[in-house]
């Protein structure tokens, strides 16, 4: 299994970024896909989970009112849309292979991809 | 929300020790629905414990998880160079997932 995330993203303040998470390897239906991000020296914030499973969609608190999960079951990509970014959104956006049914323990991850927010 | 607190922030500790990181929930975790995770710099987390006790494949033996309800633990028995890390603990299994602000063990 293998996740391949799209490439640093660089954007203003008040921006919206979309970053990409390509699954080769596992069928994809069969897996959810989870969102974490980590701002520098910081830890693990989870951002959300998503499956095609009755098309569930649970957000975390935090970004619940600025993020929105999707998935392409034709490309088996994933998508992360973050809106209205802030300075304090800068961080490494991980995407990892979840449960379907319901989120579970993350055993595959992409590299990651960094998004900067900065004027 | 549960909130998981991880301890010591900081482990120092030489190679051959043994590791004894705590993660601590503010609710029971049901099903024992808790994971642990070792990250090194600039790489992504790597999954060694699910469900609390059960080792993701490939992880060696040297790594364990203990615990249930609230209190939780990961051993390392004897440390390796490579087990110089930080670890995080991640409760899963509903929509209000979380993790530990994460403990670093560092080489003394």
């Amino acid at each position: 299994a293998q996740l391949v995330q799209s490439g640093t993203e660089v954007k203003k303040p008040g921006a919206s970024v979309k970053v990409s998470c390509k699954a080769s390897g596992y069928s994809f239906s069969n897996y959810g896909i989870t969102w974490v991000r980590q701002a520098p020296g910081q830890g693990l914030e989870w951002m959300g989970w998503i499956s095609d499973y009755k098309g569930n969609t649970y957000y975390g608190q935090k970004v619940q009112d600025r993020v929105t999960l999707t998935i392409d079951t034709s490309t088996t990509t994933a998508y992360m849309e973050l809106r209205s970014l802030r300075s304090d959104d800068t961080a490494v956006y991980y995407c990892a292979r979840d449960g379907l049914v319901v989120p579970a323990a993350l055993d595959n991850w992409g590299q990651g991809t960094l998004v900067t927010v900065s004027s | 929300e549960i909130v998981l607190t991880q301890s010591p922030g900081t482990l120092s500790l030489s190679p051959g020790e043994r590791a004894a990181l705590s993660c601590r929930a503010s609710q029971r975790i049901a099903s024992s629905y808790l994971a642990w995770y070792q990250q090194k710099p600039g790489q992504a987390p790597r999954l060694l414990i699910v469900g609390a006790s059960n080792r993701a494949r490939g992880i060696p033996d040297r790594f364990s998880g203990s615990g249930s309800g609230t209190d939780f633990t990961l051993t390392i028995s004897r440390l390796e160079p490579e087990d110089f890390a930080v670890y995080y603990c991640h409760k899963y299994g509903n929509s209000r997932v979380t993790f530990g602000q994460g403990t670093k063990v560092e080489i003394k």
